[in-house]
């Protein structure tokens, strides 16, 4: 069963890039059976995509967040990655690393979910 | 993309059963039959529940089904225990190159 840890700093200031990694384990980055997924959720409000990588590296990105994002994957390492540029208190929320089943297409597998609160 | 509607809020008395709506459109619910439920706890990472409308992974009670019609898919718990009580999600797939949609979430509420 594949695990997902997200990680990275829990607060970031105003106009800087938010930067977050997720770790898998219990399967390889390198399987071409699942799409690597980035997901948001604002306190006390919905789910939000942010955008989702193939192991072949193409992406797709929330038309809303698209100029400011990137996710990557680093097959070495077994992590893919989110960056998001000039943050604002808007982009405040917990921040899911999730699997994303091809076929299926289904979300079988999340992290736990780690808060990023941008303030100065 | 919109957001699947789905009721604010849905309650029952243990043992009863509850039925949660996700109401989408010709280019999502409606034109796939890729529908995903999700339950999330306070606090905690949302559970896949529910997958191409009425599959149920491994571990998931019998007591979760869910259901399609036209650009409306639905959830039901069946005999609601305690732990049910939670915030549920349906989710769809709307055409290659998308990422999908969420629905609003429903809180589920165990009298």
């Amino acid at each position: 069963q594949v695990q997902l840890q997200e990680s990275g700093p829990g607060l970031v200031k105003p106009s800087q890039t938010l930067s977050l990694t997720c770790t898998v384990s219990g399967g390889s980055i390198s399987s071409g059976s699942y799409y690597w997924s980035w997901i948001r959720q604002p306190a006390g409000k919905g789910l939000e995509w942010i955008g989702r990588i193939y192991t072949s590296g193409s992406t797709n990105y929330n038309p809303s967040l698209k100029s400011r994002v990137t996710i990557s994957v680093d097959t070495s390492k077994n992590q893919f990655s989110l960056k998001l540029s000039s943050v604002t208190a808007a982009d405040t929320a917990v921040y899911y690393c999730a699997v994303l089943r091809l076929g299926e297409l289904s979300l079988d597998y999340w992290g736990q979910g780690t808060l990023v609160t941008v303030s100065s | 993309q919109s957001a699947l509607t789905q009721p604010p809020s849905a309650s029952g008395s243990p043992g009863q059963s509850v039925t949660i709506s996700c109401t989408g459109t010709s280019s999502d619910v409606g034109g796939y039959n890729y529908v995903s439920w999700y339950q999330q706890h306070p606090g905690k990472a949302p559970k896949l529940m529910i997958y191409e409308v009425s599959k149920r992974p491994s571990g998931v009670p019998d007591r979760f089904s869910g259901s399609k019609s036209g650009n409306t898919a639905s959830l039901t718990v069946s005999g609601l225990q305690a732990e049910d009580e939670a915030d549920y999600y349906c989710s769809s797939y709307a055409g290659s190159n998308n990422l999908g949609v969420f629905g609003t979430g429903t809180k589920v509420t165990v009298l």
